[in-house]
């Protein structure tokens, strides 16, 4: 099957620890993102990432940290410099970026909670 | 400043029926448009992309249209079923200088009452 798989569903975390967010895409996408989720908010872009070793950040890339080494892996990681981590974390991937006809494509998500 | 907006933000409307969701954006230099559905404590399923060439897109009882120039799409479900229930987002795609923005609307959170 092929699609977007995000590990763990979800992961609790002590104050001042770090923890990392797999994901992993077998969909040949070269495009890969970090969305943070809040009840009440829309989508908000951590990082993304166009090509292996590279990245950028998003608008709320603050407390985060990635690596983009291989193509098909993504991992995001909440660094206790994250002031309020707890959220619902999304990865997506796309084609290429310099694309018109590019559809994004969502993980299940990984639930955060600090406890 | 790219801006999405979606009212309403919830809508209950009966089995059967027929029904239209909006979503506005402030900024018609868009590359693309795409409407998403969420179920509760999951990730997002892509609904209907339309390029920003095109005026609409269907997929069965889906049918998304866009209006560049009023910076408008609506999502039209045809005879709506209780599956239908979810949250659903539009998302319009840009890009700035060297940069790819995508930016979320907050959603319209849909219950089809049995």
């Amino acid at each position: 099957d092929g699609g977007i798989t995000q590990s763990p569903k979800y992961l609790f975390r002590k104050e001042g620890q770090n923890v990392t967010l797999s994901c992993e895409q077998n969909l040949n996408h070269d495009a890969m993102y970090w969305y943070r989720q809040d009840p009440g908010q829309g989508l908000r872009l951590i990082y993304y990432s166009q090509i292996v070793n590279d990245f950028q950040k998003g608008d709320i890339a603050e407390g985060y940290s990635v690596s983009r080494e291989k193509k098909e892996s993504f991992p995001l990681t909440v660094t206790s410099a994250q002031k309020n981590p707890t959220a619902f974390y999304l990865c997506a991937s796309s084609i290429r970026t310099a694309s018109l006809s590019n559809e994004q494509f969502f993980g299940p998500g990984t639930r955060l909670t600090v406890l | 400043k790219q801006e999405v907006t979606q009212i309403p933000a919830a809508l209950s409307v009966p089995e059967g029926e027929n029904l239209v969701l909006n979503c506005s954006f402030t900024d018609s230099a868009i590359y693309n448009l795409q409407w998403f559905r969420q179920d509760p404590g999951k990730g997002l399923t892509s609904l209907l992309l339309i390029q920003s060439s095109q005026r609409e897109q269907t997929s069965g009882r889906l049918n998304a249209s866009l209006d560049k120039s009023s910076g408008r799409s609506t999502l039209y479900i045809a005879a709506s079923q209780p599956g239908d229930s979810a949250t659903y987002l539009c998302a319009v795609r840009l890009f700035m200088n060297r940069d790819d923005k995508i930016i979320f609307g907050k959603g319209t959170r849909l219950h089809i009452l049995p």
